[in-house]
């Protein structure tokens, strides 16, 4: 099983420059999300969706856009790349009914450094 | 709001020897309890979780947990550990659905194992 893909897995970026990070999970959860992970601090989630053309912010969201126009996809897009958005990006997705209560399945990450 | 705290950013312990995790949380309601791990350039990977009932919950490699609502704490234990067990281990406190699907993770305790 694939289960939660993320890519890419690193990417260098220089400032004010835009990207997508994809995310694709094949365990047809309604529910997906991002978090990223700094050090000392956790993680932190940037937004969620529990559905297909549903989607809402999380704790930390400004810089940060998404869509979900499938059940499978949660691209996150950085559409003017900050040094301040360096970190380790996470995806993460579950089952409707459960996503509130944390069993969450993760992508291996993606490291992302804006120079 | 709801917070979570690991107290110790590091813990060194012996291959054999026992571990304990330490972690604080502060939620308004009824919590629902986890611990993830994650191994060095891995995504996380649930441990275990508390939702109600007995408050000594057992979960994967040997790890167990306790539930103290008059401490607010959920420690994690483990008897022997083994360098596998070598890995970053995250607290995390979240309530149901209705409480915005949001997981809280605490900073995180990077264990290290020696021989």
């Amino acid at each position: 099983n694939a289960g939660v893909t993320q890519t890419p897995k690193f990417q260098v970026l220089k400032t004010g420059q835009s990207m997508t990070l994809q995310c694709a999970q094949d365990m047809n959860h309604e529910y997906m999300s991002w978090y990223r992970q700094d050090p000392g601090m956790g993680l932190r989630l940037i937004h969620y969706s529990v559905g297909a053309g549903i989607t809402d912010q999380g704790e930390v969201p400004n810089g940060y856009n998404v869509s979900r126009s499938t059940t499978e996809d949660f691209p996150l897009r950085l559409l003017s790349a900050a040094p301040s958005q360096t970190s380790v990006y996470f995806c993460a997705s579950s089952y409707s009914g459960l996503a509130g209560l944390g069993e969450l399945f993760f992508g291996e990450g993606s490291r992302l450094t804006v120079l | 709001a709801q917070s979570v705290t690991q107290p110790d950013i590091h813990i060194t312990v012996s291959e054999g020897a026992s571990l304990e995790l330490r972690c604080n949380y502060s939620y308004g309601a009824t919590p629902y309890l986890f611990w993830y791990v994650q191994s060095p350039g891995q995504g996380l990977q649930l441990l275990l979780k508390y939702f109600s009932g007995d408050t000594l919950v057992q979960g994967i490699k040997g790890f167990e947990a306790e539930f103290k609502r008059s401490q607010s704490s959920f420690n994690l234990r483990k008897p022997s550990v083994h360098w596998s067990d070598a890995a970053e281990y995250f607290c995390a406190v979240g309530g149901k659905k209705a409480a915005g699907n949001k997981l809280t993770f605490g900073g995180g305790t990077r264990v290290l194992v020696k021989p």
